[in-house]
């Protein structure tokens, strides 16, 4: 069965300071990975999506980034982060044999201070 | 375009009531449509999708929905609501892509309180 992961669960960092955030899928292969934001009272919004190693889409400007190293790896990164930038992030996939669905990992509480 | 929208921010039901929080969707094509749930501080966990496939889609947790077209509505119930069916719930529409990708466009979300 396929299982996604994200670390860390939650992270408390400095306005200016770096970012990255982890995110894998396991027991499948070649999926769309994406990553979502959900600020309070905002909803889900889409950020990043990929089809594959290397394959990036943004889908709004900001000072987020996305990278796909590896089939089943999605990282978010981020140089200097802003008060704005606090939220949840999910990181989510969808099996390209599959259904349209996607699935969801756990998340991660991002507070900027 | 495709676009989802839920009537009612916040529902509220006691305990063994019944549950229906209401989604509406726009699309061009035959939609795909989920509902997913969210507990606090947790990911989203898929509860029910329309393929087409039939009319009345059973979810899990005793939650099922039905696909009106005419109504282009995509109504989430359950019969008898519990304690733990308190969280929020979310409603989406795929938007597909030629390149074998597709896009969620989800709703803002249904908060739903269960009173004893």
């Amino acid at each position: 069965s396929q299982t996604i992961h994200q670390w860390p669960a939650t992270l408390v960092q400095p306005v200016g300071s770096p970012l990255s955030l982890e995110c894998t899928v396991e027991g499948t292969s070649n999926p769309n990975l994406y990553w979502y934001r959900q600020a309070a009272g905002r909803g889900l919004q889409l950020l990043f999506y990929s089809v594959g190693i290397g394959q990036i889409s943004s889908e709004v400007p900001q000072n987020l980034s996305a990278s796909r190293p590896q089939d089943r790896q999605f990282i978010l990164s981020s140089k200097k982060l802003l008060l704005s930038d606090s939220g949840f992030y999910l990181c989510a996939w969808r099996g390209r044999l599959q259904g349209n669905e996607q699935y969801f990992g756990p998340g991660t509480r991002l507070t900027v201070t | 375009a495709q676009s989802v929208t839920q009537l009612g921010s916040h529902v509220s039901v006691s305990e063994g009531a019944l549950v229906l929080l209401r989604c509406n969707y726009s699309s061009s094509v035959p939609p795909y449509l989920f509902w997913y749930v969210q507990y606090p501080n947790q990911g989203l966990q898929l509860l029910l999708k329309y393929t087409s496939a039939a009319t009345l889609v059973k979810g899990i947790n005793g939650f099922e929905a039905e696909f009106k077209k005419s109504e282009t509505s995509f109504h989430l119930t359950k019969p008898s609501a519990h304690m733990s069916d308190a969280a929020e719930y979310f409603c989406a529409v795929t938007l597909l892509f030629s390149g074998g990708y597709n896009k969620l466009i989800f709703g803002a979300g249904t908060r739903l309180a269960v009173h004893p």
